[in-house]
């Protein structure tokens, strides 16, 4: 099946700093998603694409479908941007989405 | 509109119980899925279900289970629990089975002691 993978599994900021989170995957896709998981464990929607680049505030995405990877860019960063970022690919049918590890980002202030 | 609900947010059972976990997803979408999320394993499908139907199933022994009402508000159902089935369970829902932005509950806690 398609592989996931992340890259740092761990990044350490401090405020204000600017980062770049990977996802690669190792075969083709229709459509990515990126997700920022908060302390309490729900996943929030950052970036539905699947390719392109997309921004929402600080945030930005880019994804080259045709080299199988996306990334994530966060500007200016904030404490309340600490937590896990997941990238997720749909796989096969039926609504089934591939996860990556996940980066764990903690901004100190 | 309101988002994907999950209920009971917090759990604990006990070994060889049986738990049933309840998700409502946002108004219009048809399609609930359901991952697993553990620290060893990350997040894993467990299954899809559209229109009341499953339409896909991961690698998780029978005992897990789900099913869609007309409404399309699905449950999950473990049966004889055990310590390792102690996880977030988090539902999310799309317009569409297959490729469509997901949106994901706040999750239930299980805890089996």
């Amino acid at each position: 099946g398609i592989q996931v993978e992340q890259s740092p599994p761990d990044l350490i900021l401090q405020e204000g700093a600017n980062s770049t989170l990977r996802c690669n995957f190792s075969d083709s896709v229709n459509n990515l998603q990126w997700f920022h998981q908060n302390p309490w464990g729900q996943l929030i929607n950052l970036f539905y694409i699947p390719s392109g680049t997309k921004q929402n505030g600080r945030l930005s995405a880019t994804t080259v479908a045709t080299e199988r990877y996306s990334l994530l860019y966060i500007s200016s960063s904030q404490t309340t941007d600490s937590g896990v970022y997941f990238c997720a690919v749909p796989y096969n049918q039926g609504g089934k989405l591939i996860f990556g590890q996940g980066t764990e980002l903690s901004v100190k202030p | 509109k309101a988002g994907v609900t999950q209920t009971p947010r917090y759990l604990i059972k006990t070994r060889g119980q049986q738990v049933t976990l309840s998700c409502s997803p946002i108004s219009g979408h048809r399609s609930v899925s359901w991952y697993q999320q553990t620290p060893g394993q990350g997040l894993q499908f467990l299954f899809e279900y559209f229109s009341e139907t499953q339409r896909n199933k991961g690698n998780f022994p029978g005992r897990f289970s789900g099913r869609q009402f007309s409404n399309s508000r699905s449950e999950m159902n473990v049966s004889t629990l055990e310590l390792g089935d102690s996880a977030l369970y988090l539902c999310a829902s799309s317009t569409q089975s297959t490729g469509f932005e997901q949106y994901f509950g706040p999750g239930t806690r299980l805890t089996v002691t």
